[in-house]
Protein backbone atom coordinates (compact mmCIF):
# COMPACT_ATOMS: atom_id res chain seq x y z
CA UNK A 1 0.00 0.00 0.00
CA UNK A 2 1.19 3.50 -1.22
CA UNK A 3 -1.59 5.28 -0.07
CA UNK A 4 -2.39 6.13 -3.51
CA UNK A 5 -5.71 3.90 -4.64
CA UNK A 6 -7.13 4.38 -7.70
CA UNK A 7 -10.31 2.94 -9.36
CA UNK A 8 -11.51 0.87 -11.71
CA UNK A 9 -8.52 -1.28 -11.50
CA UNK A 10 -9.46 -2.63 -14.99
CA UNK A 11 -11.39 -0.67 -17.63
CA UNK A 12 -13.06 -2.40 -20.70
CA UNK A 13 -14.42 0.65 -23.14
CA UNK A 14 -15.52 1.00 -26.97
CA UNK A 15 -14.65 3.99 -28.59
CA UNK A 16 -17.94 6.00 -28.02
CA UNK A 17 -17.70 5.52 -24.44
CA UNK A 18 -17.66 7.95 -21.85
CA UNK A 19 -15.66 7.18 -18.32
CA UNK A 20 -13.87 8.57 -15.73
CA UNK A 21 -10.86 7.10 -14.00
CA UNK A 22 -10.77 7.95 -10.39
CA UNK A 23 -7.53 8.89 -8.29
CA UNK A 24 -7.37 9.02 -4.22
CA UNK A 25 -4.42 10.07 -2.03
CA UNK A 26 -4.17 9.90 1.63
CA UNK A 27 -0.84 10.97 2.28
CA UNK A 28 -1.43 14.93 2.22
CA UNK A 29 0.36 15.37 -0.68
CA UNK A 30 0.03 18.90 -2.79
CA UNK A 31 0.74 17.75 -5.71
CA UNK A 32 -0.79 14.96 -8.20
CA UNK A 33 -0.07 13.45 -11.35
CA UNK A 34 -1.48 11.47 -14.56
CA UNK A 35 1.13 9.19 -16.42
CA UNK A 36 0.47 6.71 -19.15
CA UNK A 37 2.18 3.24 -19.33
CA UNK A 38 2.16 1.24 -22.60
CA UNK A 39 4.48 -2.08 -23.02
CA UNK A 40 7.70 -1.54 -23.62
CA UNK A 41 7.57 2.59 -23.65
CA UNK A 42 8.51 4.73 -20.81
CA UNK A 43 6.25 6.45 -18.41
CA UNK A 44 4.70 8.98 -20.51
CA UNK A 45 3.65 12.30 -18.39
CA UNK A 46 0.11 13.17 -19.09
CA UNK A 47 -1.51 16.13 -16.26
CA UNK A 48 0.51 17.55 -13.32
CA UNK A 49 -1.66 19.46 -10.39
CA UNK A 50 -0.13 21.50 -7.76
CA UNK A 51 -2.20 22.66 -4.77
CA UNK A 52 -5.27 21.86 -7.59
CA UNK A 53 -3.83 24.39 -10.09
CA UNK A 54 -2.85 22.53 -13.60
CA UNK A 55 0.76 23.33 -14.22
CA UNK A 56 1.38 20.86 -17.38
CA UNK A 57 -0.43 19.42 -20.02
CA UNK A 58 2.16 17.50 -22.50
CA UNK A 59 0.23 17.62 -25.39
CA UNK A 60 -2.56 15.01 -24.42
CA UNK A 61 -5.47 15.08 -26.90
CA UNK A 62 -8.61 16.52 -25.60
CA UNK A 63 -10.25 13.53 -25.42
CA UNK A 64 -8.56 12.93 -21.98
CA UNK A 65 -9.70 15.87 -19.66
CA UNK A 66 -8.70 15.87 -15.89
CA UNK A 67 -9.93 17.35 -12.73
CA UNK A 68 -8.96 17.89 -9.49
CA UNK A 69 -11.60 19.28 -7.10
CA UNK A 70 -9.27 19.34 -4.16
CA UNK A 71 -5.66 18.08 -3.29
CA UNK A 72 -6.64 14.53 -2.56
CA UNK A 73 -8.80 13.56 -5.51
CA UNK A 74 -7.90 13.48 -9.03
CA UNK A 75 -10.20 12.46 -11.74
CA UNK A 76 -9.20 11.51 -15.78
CA UNK A 77 -12.51 12.09 -17.88
CA UNK A 78 -11.85 9.56 -21.15
CA UNK A 79 -14.35 9.98 -24.26
CA UNK A 80 -14.18 9.01 -27.51
CA UNK A 81 -11.28 7.04 -27.05
CA UNK A 82 -8.96 5.04 -29.56
CA UNK A 83 -7.86 1.50 -29.77
CA UNK A 84 -3.99 3.14 -29.07
CA UNK A 85 -5.56 4.50 -25.65
CA UNK A 86 -5.41 1.11 -24.64
CA UNK A 87 -2.51 1.24 -21.82
CA UNK A 88 -2.03 1.36 -17.83
CA UNK A 89 -2.68 4.33 -16.54
CA UNK A 90 -1.22 5.70 -13.16
CA UNK A 91 -1.99 8.57 -10.99
CA UNK A 92 0.91 9.27 -8.58
CA UNK A 93 1.40 12.15 -5.87
CA UNK A 94 3.91 13.80 -4.06
CA UNK A 95 4.85 16.87 -1.39
CA UNK A 96 4.76 19.35 -3.78
CA UNK A 97 5.76 19.97 -7.66
CA UNK A 98 9.67 19.96 -8.10
CA UNK A 99 12.19 18.01 -9.02
CA UNK A 100 13.34 16.53 -5.18
CA UNK A 101 10.15 15.07 -3.71
CA UNK A 102 9.25 11.34 -4.29
CA UNK A 103 6.41 10.51 -6.24
CA UNK A 104 3.91 7.67 -4.56
CA UNK A 105 1.93 5.65 -7.78
CA UNK A 106 -1.18 3.96 -7.26
CA UNK A 107 -1.54 0.60 -8.82
CA UNK A 108 -3.40 2.00 -12.03
CA UNK A 109 -5.95 1.67 -14.07
CA UNK A 110 -5.62 -1.43 -17.17
CA UNK A 111 -7.55 0.41 -19.78
CA UNK A 112 -8.81 -1.51 -23.00
CA UNK A 113 -10.19 0.62 -25.80
CA UNK A 114 -12.16 -1.73 -28.66
CA UNK B 1 14.34 17.37 -23.68
CA UNK B 2 15.12 14.37 -21.75
CA UNK B 3 16.85 11.22 -22.93
CA UNK B 4 17.41 8.32 -20.74
CA UNK B 5 18.68 4.69 -21.30
CA UNK B 6 18.41 1.36 -20.01
CA UNK B 7 18.48 -2.36 -20.65
CA UNK B 8 15.26 -3.87 -21.61
CA UNK B 9 15.93 -7.21 -20.27
CA UNK B 10 18.71 -8.74 -18.00
CA UNK B 11 18.70 -12.24 -16.05
CA UNK B 12 20.26 -13.46 -13.18
CA UNK B 13 20.18 -16.78 -10.96
CA UNK B 14 19.46 -16.60 -7.20
CA UNK B 15 21.84 -15.63 -5.02
CA UNK B 16 23.73 -13.70 -8.15
CA UNK B 17 24.60 -9.97 -8.39
CA UNK B 18 22.96 -8.08 -10.78
CA UNK B 19 23.91 -4.72 -12.17
CA UNK B 20 21.51 -2.49 -13.86
CA UNK B 21 22.44 0.84 -16.25
CA UNK B 22 21.42 3.61 -16.64
CA UNK B 23 22.76 6.86 -18.45
CA UNK B 24 20.96 9.95 -19.22
CA UNK B 25 21.38 12.98 -21.26
CA UNK B 26 18.79 15.94 -19.82
CA UNK B 27 18.44 19.01 -20.15
CA UNK B 28 18.59 20.06 -16.25
CA UNK B 29 19.36 17.58 -13.78
CA UNK B 30 18.30 17.82 -9.91
CA UNK B 31 18.69 13.98 -9.10
CA UNK B 32 17.87 10.31 -10.07
CA UNK B 33 15.74 8.10 -8.95
CA UNK B 34 15.28 4.08 -8.62
CA UNK B 35 11.91 2.37 -8.89
CA UNK B 36 10.24 -0.94 -8.57
CA UNK B 37 7.43 -2.45 -10.43
CA UNK B 38 6.10 -5.88 -10.08
CA UNK B 39 4.21 -6.63 -12.94
CA UNK B 40 0.50 -5.69 -12.34
CA UNK B 41 1.43 -2.94 -9.13
CA UNK B 42 2.50 0.22 -8.57
CA UNK B 43 6.05 1.53 -8.53
CA UNK B 44 8.04 1.84 -5.66
CA UNK B 45 10.88 4.05 -4.71
CA UNK B 46 13.68 2.62 -4.16
CA UNK B 47 16.63 4.99 -4.01
CA UNK B 48 17.20 8.60 -4.81
CA UNK B 49 20.47 10.12 -5.75
CA UNK B 50 21.88 13.68 -5.80
CA UNK B 51 25.43 13.92 -5.36
CA UNK B 52 28.39 11.29 -7.42
CA UNK B 53 28.73 8.27 -5.18
CA UNK B 54 27.52 4.95 -3.81
CA UNK B 55 24.37 4.71 -1.50
CA UNK B 56 23.87 1.49 0.06
CA UNK B 57 20.43 0.56 1.15
CA UNK B 58 20.78 -3.40 2.49
CA UNK B 59 20.70 -5.62 -0.36
CA UNK B 60 20.38 -2.59 -2.96
CA UNK B 61 22.97 -0.07 -3.64
CA UNK B 62 22.28 3.32 -6.37
CA UNK B 63 25.54 4.73 -7.49
CA UNK B 64 25.58 8.09 -9.49
CA UNK B 65 27.99 10.01 -11.91
CA UNK B 66 26.80 13.27 -13.19
CA UNK B 67 29.51 14.49 -15.09
CA UNK B 68 29.65 11.07 -16.97
CA UNK B 69 25.45 10.90 -17.01
CA UNK B 70 25.55 7.48 -15.62
CA UNK B 71 24.27 5.61 -12.79
CA UNK B 72 23.47 1.98 -11.78
CA UNK B 73 21.33 -0.38 -9.36
CA UNK B 74 23.17 -3.18 -8.00
CA UNK B 75 21.16 -6.02 -6.68
CA UNK B 76 22.76 -8.21 -4.35
CA UNK B 77 21.51 -11.87 -3.19
CA UNK B 78 19.27 -11.71 -5.58
CA UNK B 79 16.12 -13.36 -4.15
CA UNK B 80 12.91 -14.67 -6.54
CA UNK B 81 10.72 -11.76 -5.36
CA UNK B 82 13.21 -9.09 -7.33
CA UNK B 83 11.82 -10.23 -10.47
CA UNK B 84 10.35 -7.24 -11.50
CA UNK B 85 10.48 -4.43 -13.75
CA UNK B 86 13.56 -1.36 -12.54
CA UNK B 87 12.89 2.42 -13.12
CA UNK B 88 15.25 4.61 -14.07
CA UNK B 89 13.84 8.41 -13.49
CA UNK B 90 15.62 11.97 -14.03
CA UNK B 91 14.59 14.84 -12.39
CA UNK B 92 15.12 18.14 -13.86
CA UNK B 93 13.61 21.78 -14.38
CA UNK B 94 11.17 20.43 -12.44
CA UNK B 95 10.05 17.56 -14.25
CA UNK B 96 10.62 13.37 -13.81
CA UNK B 97 11.25 11.61 -16.69
CA UNK B 98 11.19 7.73 -17.16
CA UNK B 99 13.11 5.24 -19.01
CA UNK B 100 11.36 2.11 -20.37
CA UNK B 101 12.29 0.21 -17.32
CA UNK B 102 14.81 -2.83 -17.30
CA UNK B 103 12.78 -6.41 -16.55
CA UNK B 104 15.18 -8.32 -14.27
CA UNK B 105 14.00 -12.22 -14.16
CA UNK B 106 15.75 -14.03 -11.74
CA UNK B 107 16.11 -17.97 -12.16
CA UNK B 108 15.82 -20.80 -9.43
Amino acid sequence: ETGVTQTPRHLVMGMTNKKSLKCEQHLGHNAMYWYKQSAKKPLELMFVYNFKEQTENNSVPSRFSPECPNSSHLFLHLHTLQPEDSALYLCASSQERNGYNEQFFGPGTRLTVL
Amino acid sequence: GQNIDQPTEMTATEGAIVQINCTYQTSGFNGLFWYQQHAGEAPTFLSYNVLDGLEEKGRFSSFLSRSKGYSYLLLKELQMKDSASYLCAVTGDYKLSFGAGTTVTVRA
